[in-house]
């Protein structure tokens, strides 16, 4: 069974400009998670979405944003970049929402703003 | 303090050594993953525990409630080993979100 496809894997945008990053989920998983993963942060929980959803959102500001199609597709974007939104873009899959369901990633992709 | 602590920082194994990678974090969770990430930037999840003891061919996770702690092991390590191993932390709260490490760069030698 495929695992999670994100694209694209890499991209580079110039700052002020805005991005869309998708996740397609693992067939029948109806929960996505997204994540940012940087050098001095680490990974940081971006927000979750279950059946189309925002179900938790992590600290970030309000040019981050998402959603989630019918198919469970994810979309993540992010308006008026700024150099320090170049990261790695992770998502997740799982099953289901709710606790205790194992998460399963994607291969991320890396963003760089110049 | 952050809330999930990993240690070491930085590991470098001869070829056949134990290995043991620990977690300690300060909340309540229902659940904690160790994930592996190799250059490139994909994860994958190693184990979820929520209790006692888990096996997966050469790699062993424990973990103990009582104590907030978990360990990572590996048995007669191998250089494609050679990753970052992150512990990630379920609250056990309403937010269902994952809480990270700062993760283990784990290097092993031939």
């Amino acid at each position: 069974k495929a695992g999670v496809t994100q694209t694209p894997r890499y991209l580079i945008k110039t700052r002020g400009q805005q991005v869309t990053l998708s996740c397609s989920p693992i067939s029948g998983h109806r929960s996505v998670s997204w994540y940012q993963q940087t050098p001095g942060q680490g990974l940081q929980f971006l927000f979750e979405y279950f059946s189309e959803t925002q179900r938790n959102k992590g600290n970030f500001p309000g040019r981050f944003s998402g959603r989630q199609f019918s198919n469970s597709r994810s979309e993540m974007n992010v308006s008026t970049l700024e150099l320090g939104d170049s990261a790695l873009y992770l998502c997740a899959s799982s099953l289901m929402e709710g606790r205790g369901t194992e998460a399963f990633f994607g291969q991320g992709t890396r963003l760089t703003v110049v | 303090k952050n809330e999930v602590e990993q240690s070491p920082q930085n590991l470098t194994a001869q070829e056949g050594e134990f290995i043991t990678i620990n977690c300690s974090y300060s909340v309540g969770i229902s659940a904690l993953h160790w994930l592996q990430q190799h250059p490139g930037g994909g994860i994958v999840s190693l184990f979820m525990l929520s209790s006692g003891k888990k096996k997966h061919g050469r790699l062993i996770a424990t973990i103990n409630i009582q104590e907030k702690h978990s360990s990572l092991h590996i048995t007669a390590s191998h250089p494609r080993d050679s990753a970052v191993y992150i512990c990630a932390v379920l609250s056990s709260g309403s937010a269902r979100q994952l809480t990270f490490g700062s993760g283990t760069q784990l290097t092993v030698l031939p």
